[in-house]
């Protein structure tokens, strides 16, 4: 079974501390993607990153990072220098690429407060 | 501008009655989703579908209903069925079916 676990509930940080957001998945696919999501206080959901597991070589964007491992089954998140903007609930996802039917598994999401 | 749209933002249905959530894409997108969230939870899968005329049972089907006449559109309807309908249901889109989603404003049912 897929499953993806985002021990993190709630993490805060001052303005400008940088910030790691844990993922850690299960799956049984050797071919399957991973996903970060942002969403804000307005409830959409905003597409970050997608990363294939053939590739696990680190992304940057900006102040954002993410990390992926697979002899951890890790697909952290960092963000760098953080803003109050980017307060949000963050989700990561994973999507099987072997079996049909699965579409997305969400992790429950962290849920991320910037204070300044 | 190409986009995901949903309606209505609220929406409030008294026990006992079917709602429909309407949900439309002009990204040429073929694959959409519907999810609910409860609070403090991630996304769970309602239904999707790859093409117009098919759609796929998700992870909490029950109690929901479909269709996918049009490649730009999948209203979801909430069935009195459903026992506990009060939440916030995501309409989203893709290319194909592991590919990056987009995702709606999304609906915020309440049951009186």
């Amino acid at each position: 079974a897929q499953k993806v676990t985002q021990a993190q509930t709630e993490i805060s940080v001052v303005e400008k501390e940088d910030v790691t957001l844990d993922c850690v998945y299960e799956t049984r696919d050797t071919t399957y993607y991973l996903f970060w999501y942002k969403q804000p206080p307005s409830g959409e959901l905003v597409f970050l990153i997608r990363r294939n597991s053939f590739d696990e070589q680190n992304e940057i964007s900006g102040r954002y990072s993410w990390n992926f491992q697979k002899s951890t089954s890790s697909f952290n998140f960092t963000i760098t220098a953080s803003q109050v903007v980017d307060s949000a609930v963050y989700f990561c996802a994973l999507s099987g690429g072997n079996q049909a039917g699965t579409a997305l598994i969400f992790g429950k999401g962290t849920t991320l407060s910037v204070s300044s | 501008d190409g986009g995901i749209t949903q309606s209505p933002k609220y929406l409030f249905r008294k026990e006992g009655q079917n709602v429909t959530l309407s949900c439309e894409q002009n990204l040429n997108h073929d694959a959409m989703y519907w999810y609910r969230q409860d609070p403090g939870q991630g996304l769970r899968l309602i239904y999707y579908s790859q093409i117009v005329n098919d759609f796929q049972k998700g992870d909490i089907a029950e109690g929901y209903s479909v269709s996918r006449e049009k490649k730009e559109s999948f209203p979801l309807t909430v069935t009195s069925a459903q026992k506990n309908p009060t939440a916030f249901y995501l309409c989203a889109s893709s290319t194909g079916l592991y590919n990056e989603q987009f995702f709606g404003p999304g609906t915020r049912l309440t049951v009186l």
